[in-house]
């Protein structure tokens, strides 16, 4: 039973690119949620995706957007990246909606730096 | 809004020893408390949750936490760690229905020492 995977493993960019990261959910989950991880911090909710619609979103900028597909897996689209975008992007997965929501998988993360 | 407080950015414990993690929540009401772990290049791993009930949780790898309404602390336990257990450690909550995400911690360094 594969777990949450994310793509790709690492990344760098150049300040003012756009940059798109993917997600696959665990096998049985449909909803998605991604969090962005500074150095030395914990993780901060970006958004999180329900029947391919964004439910909520965190404390971001409209630069970050997001998708998913009705195989449930997800993108994160960050444009006009900034330096302070550098981070750990981590996905995770969860089942439903409510309480179980909360009950995330997440994966390994994408590296992204930013120069 | 909501925050979470790990006290100790770091903390070295000998093999064999007990071990706690401090977490303090702030916010109004009872929320959803969760410890994750998370080992270099790994994603986050859950350890424990609680969301209502017995106030005393038990966990994956010998992990337990009990949650003190009257301290808003929800600390992590292990009676005897084990040099893998060396790993970041993370208290988070959740106050809405599910859909608002987590809010973490800035996380605990735990240390092994042979």
């Amino acid at each position: 039973d594969a777990g949450v995977t994310q793509s790709p493993t690492h990344l760098i960019k150049t300040r003012g690119q756009q940059v798109t990261l993917r997600c696959s959910p665990k096998s049985g989950h449909d909803t998605v949620s991604w969090y962005q991880q500074a150095l030395g911090q914990g993780p901060q909710f970006i958004f999180q995706y329900y029947e391919e619609e964004e439910r909520q979103r965190g404390n971001f900028p409209d630069r970050f957007s997001g998708h998913q597909f009705p195989n449930y897996s997800s993108e994160l689209n960050v444009n006009a990246l900034l330096l302070g975008d550098s981070a750990l992007y981590l996905c995770a997965s969860s089942f439903g909606t409510g309480l179980a929501a909360y009950e995330q998988y997440f994966g390994p993360g994408t590296r992204l730096t930013v120069t | 809004a909501q925050s979470v407080t790990q006290p100790d950015i770091h903390i070295t414990v000998s093999e064999g020893a007990s071990l706690e993690l401090r977490c303090n929540y702030s916010y109004g009401a009872t929320p959803y408390l969760f410890w994750y772990v998370q080992s270099p290049g790994q994603g986050l791993q859950l350890l424990l949750k609680y969301f209502s009930g017995d106030t005393l949780v038990q966990g994956i790898k010998g992990f337990e936490a009990e949650f003190k309404r009257s301290q808003s602390s929800f600390n992590l336990r292990k009676p005897s760690v084990h040099w893998s257990d060396a790993a970041e450690y993370f208290c988070a909550v959740g106050t809405g229905g599910g859909a608002d995400g987590l809010t973490f911690g800035k996380g605990t360094h735990l240390i092994i020492q042979p």
